[in-house]
Formats: structure tokens, C-alpha cells, sequence
């Protein structure tokens, strides 16, 4: 059973716009979650990440919302840009600190 | 700082034999993990190493081995290679301290025939 969920397999943004990237997890007990992008080829690399003490963190252009009574969170990115064109993977920091559960990846294409 | 790296990058291996995947953390890291990458699974948590020893492991069979060194480099095994084993390898390493995020190498491609 899955833990960490991303339901959209990809998504199609025009350039300047804003890209939203949804992830839902089941375990209340997860209270540190991390965003990674990879390219083809390349291993993931992290973006940003949020404790569960916040509901919000920002970075640059990158933003991640989290919504613990709904088990929600999501990266908002604005503008987005061509090389934004990824895939983005939620993950959550398993109780132990010693592993990262990942949702299967959301394909961002930003387009010109 | 070097990053994580991960030999070899690519690797064709046949059904039933074994395989050895080596990883060296960003110098001064002491914990490793290892990840398995498949079209359809996504990344797999498959163990992670702490000061050569295993902290934690995920839900995958005994033919998946790894260890660790006292330089905190790491190798993962394989015995008996099946096809379904053909897949991205990802290592990653982080402080063990404290965690925030781990660095990630660029991965072992594994195909088996």
C-alpha cells in the first residue's frame, strides 16, 4: 500500500505560468517531507523541503504547502520556465530518520 | 566537495548471475541508501547503512545485499538476477545526523538479459 501518493503522472504548463504539483500521504505519523527533481539520466536532486511544524516554506521560486489535517502537501512553482521540465518526486522521512518514502513522480513539461 | 558517486553507470548482466554496485558518499557523510528506480514503482527504499551498519531495510527479497565500509563507501548486491531486476539503482547519502535531505548519485543502470 502505498504511503506517499502523487496522483497526476504529468503535467503541461505554459512558460511564466504557475506549475501545481500535489502529493497526499496516509501516515499522520510522517512530519518531514522533501521534494526532489530529476532529469533523465541523472539522479534526483533535492528542491525544498517542509517540517510538519510549518505550513509553508519558500525558496526562490519554489514554494511547498503543507496541510497536515488533510495529509496534503504541494509545490507551487512561479514562473515557470522551460527547464522546470522534470520529474518531481514528494517524498516523506520514514519515523526512524532513516529512509525516504517516494510517490511515483509527477513529468512537469513547461512549454514556450 | 565531490558529490555522490555511483560505478558503474551502466551494466548488462544475464539471468541468474550476480552483480556488485559500488557508492562513495560526499566525504565527511556517514550514512548511505540505497533506492531502486522502475517505470512503474517509482524509488524504492531497499536499505540504508549507518556507520557500517544496517538501520534499516525495505520490503525486498534476500537476493538484495548491501554493506558498508569503514570509509563509509557502499556496495550493493544482487544474486541471481531476474528480469524484473533490470532498473535505475540510485545511492544517496546524507550527514546521518540531524537529517534533512539526502544527495543522490547519478544512478546504476542495470539491465538484465
Amino acid at each position: 500500500d502505498q504511503q506517499v501518493k502523487q496522483n497526476s503522472p504529468s503535467l503541461s504548463v505554459q512558460e511564466g505560468r504557475i506549475s501545481i504539483l500535489n502529493c497526499d500521504y496516509t501516515n499522520s505519523m510522517f512530519d518531514y517531507f522533501l521534494w526532489y527533481k530529476k532529469y533523465p539520466a541523472e539522479g534526483p536532486t533535492f528542491l525544498i523541503s517542509i517540517s510538519s511544524i510549518k505550513d509553508k516554506n519558500e525558496d526562490g521560486r519554489f514554494t511547498v504547502f503543507l496541510n497536515k489535517s488533510a495529509k496534503h502537501l504541494s509545490l507551487h512553482i512561479v514562473p515557470s520556465q522551460p527547464g522546470d521540465s522534470a520529474v518531481y518526486f514528494c517524498a516523506a522521512l520514514n519515523q526512524a530518520g532513516t529512509a525516504l518514502i517516494f510517490g511515483k513522480g509527477t513529468t512537469l513539461s513547461v512549454s514556450s | 566537495k565531490a558529490g555522490v558517486t555511483q560505478t558503474p553507470r551502466y551494466l548488462i548482466k544475464t539471468r541468474g548471475q550476480q552483480v556488485t554496485l559500488s557508492c562513495s558518499p560526499i566525504s565527511g557523510h556517514r550514512s548511505v541508501s540505497w533506492y531502486q528506480q522502475t517505470p512503474g514503482q517509482g524509488l524504492q527504499f531497499l536499505f540504508e547503512y549507518f556507520s557500517e551498519t544496517q538501520r534499516n531495510k525495505g520490503n525486498f527479497p534476500g537476493r538484495f545485499s548491501g554493506r558498508q565500509f569503514s570509509n563509509s563507501r557502499s556496495e550493493m548486491n544482487v544474486s541471481t538476477l531476474e528480469l524484473g531486476d533490470s532498473a535505475l539503482y540510485l545511492c544517496a547519502s546524507s550527514p546521518g545526523q540531524g537529517y534533512t535531505e539526502a544527495f543522490f548519485g547519478q544512478g546504476t543502470r542495470l539491465t538484465v538479459v
